[in-house]
């Protein structure tokens, strides 16, 4: 099945730093890669996702960029700020009957200081 | 437009007591997906229904777990019985046909089995 490898565990940043979190994969049939955000008593959220046949993707302060050939992928966060601190999961999925199935990687818990 | 709604949110019961977890889609969402997520880690899924049909339980250790999602909306999660290792919070997601890629995760319900 997918693994999925994702670091650094821990990111410490100053305010108005930017944050890069790497993930790699290993099953090639992987095509659609969400990120999320998850705050402390919630539920994952996506911020940004990007699919197979994209390199990179932008949405203002965040982006994320695709290498398939060395299956990896990686979420970048621009001027961060105090409530971009949160713990962030990567994805990697499958299509299987109709919907994508993610495999998580173990997540990034993103601290922002003032 | 309302999220997923988990209920409830928090519970604690004894080893070797029953527990379940209820969950209700974002309306209109016909996949429905129940996840475990271990403290420190990325959610890992259990089960996913495509209506009321269970098209992937592979990882649902089936001895004493089970689930249900009689008529395609709300669903039901049961451990009997609940083991010291099952502590983790439960989580449960949906989405559309439209959007089948996009998972939307409901708050969780965290469970503690003493």
């Amino acid at each position: 099945g997918e693994n999925v490898e994702q670091h650094p565990s821990t990111l410490s940043v100053q305010e108005g730093d930017s944050a890069v979190i790497k993930c790699t994969y290993s099953d090639s049939a992987s095509n659609y890669f969400p990120w999320y955000k998850q705050e402390l008593g919630k539920g994952p959220q996506l911020i940004i996702d990007i699919r197979s046949n994209v390199g990179e993707k932008k949405d203002q302060r965040i982006a994320v960029t695709l290498n398939k050939t060395a299956k990896h992928f990686s979420l970048h966060i621009t001027e961060t700020q105090p409530e971009d601190s949160a713990v962030y999961f990567c994805a990697a999925s499958i299509l299987s009957g109709g919907s994508y199935i993610p495999t998580f990687g173990r997540g990034t818990s993103l601290i922002v200081h003032p | 437009e309302a999220g997923v709604v988990q209920s409830p949110r928090y519970k604690i019961i004894e080893k070797k007591q029953p527990v379940a977890f209820w969950c209700n889609p974002i309306s209109g969402h016909n996949t429905l997906y129940w996840y475990r997520q271990n403290l420190g880690q990325g959610p890992e899924l259990l089960i996913r229904y495509e209506n009321e049909e269970a098209v992937d339980d592979s990882q649902l250790p089936k001895d004493r777990f089970s689930a249900e999602r009689l008529k395609g909306v709300d669903s039901t999660l049961k451990i009997q019985p609940a083991e010291l290792g099952d502590s983790a919070v439960y989580l449960c997601a949906s989405s559309s046909l439209g959007l089948q890629e996009t998972q939307y995760f409901g708050p969780g319900t965290r469970l503690l089995v003493l």
